[in-house]
This record gives structure tokens, sequence and C-alpha cells, in this order.
């Protein structure tokens, strides 16, 4: 099936830094998505993509669908203690998928 | 409230037993997704449901799993005679008709089998 490659896997920073991640596909991908999950909880969806090039923001969340329709970006600016979570990249493959295919997730954990 | 609903929270079943899970999407959304996920991965797909009908279950394995959505009342999945490799935790999502590309989760129920 469809491989997603998030990096980092995971992120120890301080609070008030910025936060880049990253997921990339070996195929063309139709709409990316990004998901915070925290403890014991289910995933939120943050942020949706659906063109290619689209930058969207999300109060300190940025992310970016990659012109090449196979990458996208989330970027955190000035961390805060609460964006402690899992944040996952989701996208679905051309061709018409309904499901989409999840990356495994970058644990980011900030320190006051 | 108004999010997607699920329970139990949290499920503890010997082997053999039958789990149970329940998911009632948001008011309005007729589209049901299940999704299982092991310690430190993604979340992989199960089943996708409409109401009565199972739309694509390419996901679910083919023996012991069940999952259904009826007219009335939440969607349940069902693991008949657990095993250990069974233990994950379960997540639930929904959807408007035709907007399978924003799906709204719910807590999950994490089931440990003993």
């Amino acid at each position: 099936g469809q491989q997603l490659n998030q990096s980092p896997q995971s992120m120890f920073i301080q609070e008030g830094e910025d936060v880049s991640m990253n997921c990339t596909s070996s195929s063309i991908f139709n709409t990316w998505l990004w998901y915070k999950q925290e403890p014991g909880e289910g995933p939120v969806l943050l942020i949706a993509l659906y063109k290619a090039g689209e930058l969207t923001s999300n109060g300190r969340l940025t992310a970016q669908f990659g012109i090449t329709r196979k990458d996208s970006f989330l970027n955190i600016s000035a961390s805060i203690p609460s964006d402690v979570g899992i944040y996952f990249c989701a996208g679905h493959p051309s061709g018409g998928s309904y499901i989409p295919t999840f990356g495994r997730g970058t644990s980011l954990i900030v320190h006051p | 409230n108004a999010g997607v609903m699920q329970n139990p929270r949290h499920l503890v079943r010997r082997r053999g037993q039958e789990a149970r899970l329940r998911c009632s999407p948001m008011k309005g959304h007729s589209h049901v997704y299940w999704y299982r996920q092991l310690p430190e991965e993604g979340l992989k797909f199960m089943v996708y449901l409409q109401k009565e009908n199972i739309i694509d279950e390419s996901g679910m394995p083919k023996e012991r799993f069940s999952a259904e959505f009826p007219k009335e009342g939440p969607s349940i999945l069902r693991i008949q005679q657990v095993v250990r490799g069974d233990s994950a935790a379960y997540f639930c999502a929904s959807s408007l008709v035709g907007s399978y590309n924003e799906q709204f989760f719910g807590p999950g129920t994490r089931l440990t089998v003993l």
C-alpha cells in the first residue's frame, strides 16, 4: 500500500522555538491533512490542503501542499507547552481514494 | 457535545472472549470509518460504512472482525475470539456525505486482551 514518510520521528524543543516537520510520499497525493493527537485522545484535524502550492494557516500553525504533490510541511511558530502531542500527516492518493494514508507521526515535546 | 462518541473508552477482555466497540457519529454525519492504532504507529484503515451498508472493508481482517452501522443506533465493531494481538486503540471517525477528506475522530477505545 501507500507509504508516507514523516520526519522527524520526535522533537524536543524549548518553549518559544519554531518547529518544522514534513511528510513525503513516493506517489502523488490529491489532499494533505495534518492532525494532532494528545495522549488518550483521538486525532484532531488541524489543517486540510487541497491544491498544490497551497499555504494555509491556523493560528500559529502553517502548512503547505508541496508543488510536486508528493510532500507537505507543517510549521509551528513560537511553541508553547500545550503544543505537546503527536502530529500526524495524512493524505489521499490520486485516483480518488476516500481512505487517507497516515504517516507514523512526529512526537513533539516542549520544555517550558 | 456534538462530537464523535465512542464507548467504552477502555475495554479489557480475556483471550477467546468477544469485544464490542460502539461509535456514534457527529450529528448530521452518515459516514463512519474505523481505524486501528498500535503504539507509536499511525492509524490503519479498517472499514468504511454508511447506514446499513458497508462501502469498503478492505482493511479489516477476514476472520473474527465484523462491522455494522444500522439504520438506528451506533456503529458497532465486533471482534470475536479476541487474541493478544488485537490489543490496540480503535478509533472511529465520521464525515458528511461527500466530505471524506475531513473526518472527525472520536476519543477511541483502548482494547487490552489478557
